[in-house]
C-alpha cells in the first residue's frame, strides 16, 4: 500500500527567503507524485506533478519539486517566498493510477 | 470554465440519520473522486469512478457508505446511518481522463457535522 509522510507540521520562513516543504513516499512500483495547495476558505488546487522524465519539475506560482528516487523524496521548493504563499500544502502519490494517497499536510507560514 | 459543484455546503445531522451529498464535475471530465477530509488530516480517497464504473473503492466503508454515478456525469455519496466519526469535509474532484496522472480539480466541499 502507498503512504506519504510530510515530516513537518509547520514551516515558517521569512518573505524573500527560499522555502522547502518536505515529502517522502512509499509505493510499490513507479510512483506518480503530486503537490496540492489549500488556501484558507478555498478548495484544493493542483501545483505540480512528476510522472516520468526530468527529476526537477516546475509548477504554478514559481514552485518546483525535485524527485529523488534513491531517497524516495519529492520536496517542494521555491527560491523566494511570498506572504501570499502561506497555505496548507499536501503531497500525494499514486501507483500506476490506483490508490491515490495524500499526506497529512504541512502548514507554511511566510512572515513579512 | 465552471468548476466542480457540490451541494449542500454544510450539513448538520444527528447520529444514525442518513445524509446525501451531490457533485457535478467539470464538463467532459471522465474521472470523479470522493474524498473524506477529517480536520487536521489529508484527504482520504473513498471512491474513484471512471465514467460510471468504479475504479477504486478500497477505502469506502461499504457497510454505511455508498456512491453512484449512474450516467457518468454527476454523482451522489450517501451515508446511512451516520456515526460521530463521520464528521468531516467531503470533497469531490474530477479529472479529464487517464485517472490519476492528470491533475484533479476539487470542489468546495461539504462540511458534515454529526451530533
Amino acid at each position: 500500500a502507498q503512504s506519504v509522510a510530510q515530516p513537518e507540521d509547520q514551516v515558517n520562513v521569512a518573505e524573500g527567503n527560499p522555502l522547502t516543504v518536505k515529502c517522502t513516499y512509499s509505493v510499490s512500483g513507479n510512483p506518480y507524485l503530486f503537490w496540492y495547495v489549500q488556501y484558507p476558505n478555498r478548495g484544493l488546487q493542483f501545483l505540480l506533478k512528476y510522472i516520468t522524465g526530468d527529476n526537477l519539475v516546475k509548477g504554478s506560482y514559481g514552485f518546483e519539486a525535485e524527485f529523488n528516487k534513491s531517497q524516495t523524496s519529492f520536496h517542494l521548493k521555491k527560491p523566494s517566498a511570498l506572504v501570499s504563499d502561506s497555505a496548507l500544502y499536501f503531497c500525494a502519490v499514486s501507483n500506476y493510477g490506483q490508490n491515490f494517497v495524500f499526506g497529512p499536510g504541512t502548514r507554511l507560514s511566510v512572515l513579512p | 470554465e465552471a468548476g466542480v459543484a457540490q451541494s449542500p455546503r454544510y450539513k448538520i445531522i444527528e447520529k444514525r440519520q442518513s445524509v446525501a451529498f451531490w457533485c457535478n464535475p467539470i464538463s467532459g471530465h471522465a474521472t470523479l473522486y470522493w474524498y473524506q477530509q477529517i480536520l487536521g488530516q489529508g484527504p482520504k480517497l473513498l471512491i474513484q469512478f471512471q465514467n460510471n464504473g468504479v475504479v477504486d473503492d478500497s477505502q469506502l466503508p461499504k457497510d454505511r457508505f455508498s456512491a453512484e454515478r449512474l450516467k457518468g456525469v454527476d454523482s451522489t455519496l450517501k451515508i446511512q446511518p451516520a456515526k460521530l466519526e463521520d464528521s468531516a469535509v467531503y470533497l469531490c474532484a474530477s479529472s479529464f481522463e487517464g485517472s490519476t496522472y492528470n491533475e484533479q480539480f476539487f470542489g468546495p466541499g461539504t462540511r458534515l457535522t454529526v451530533l
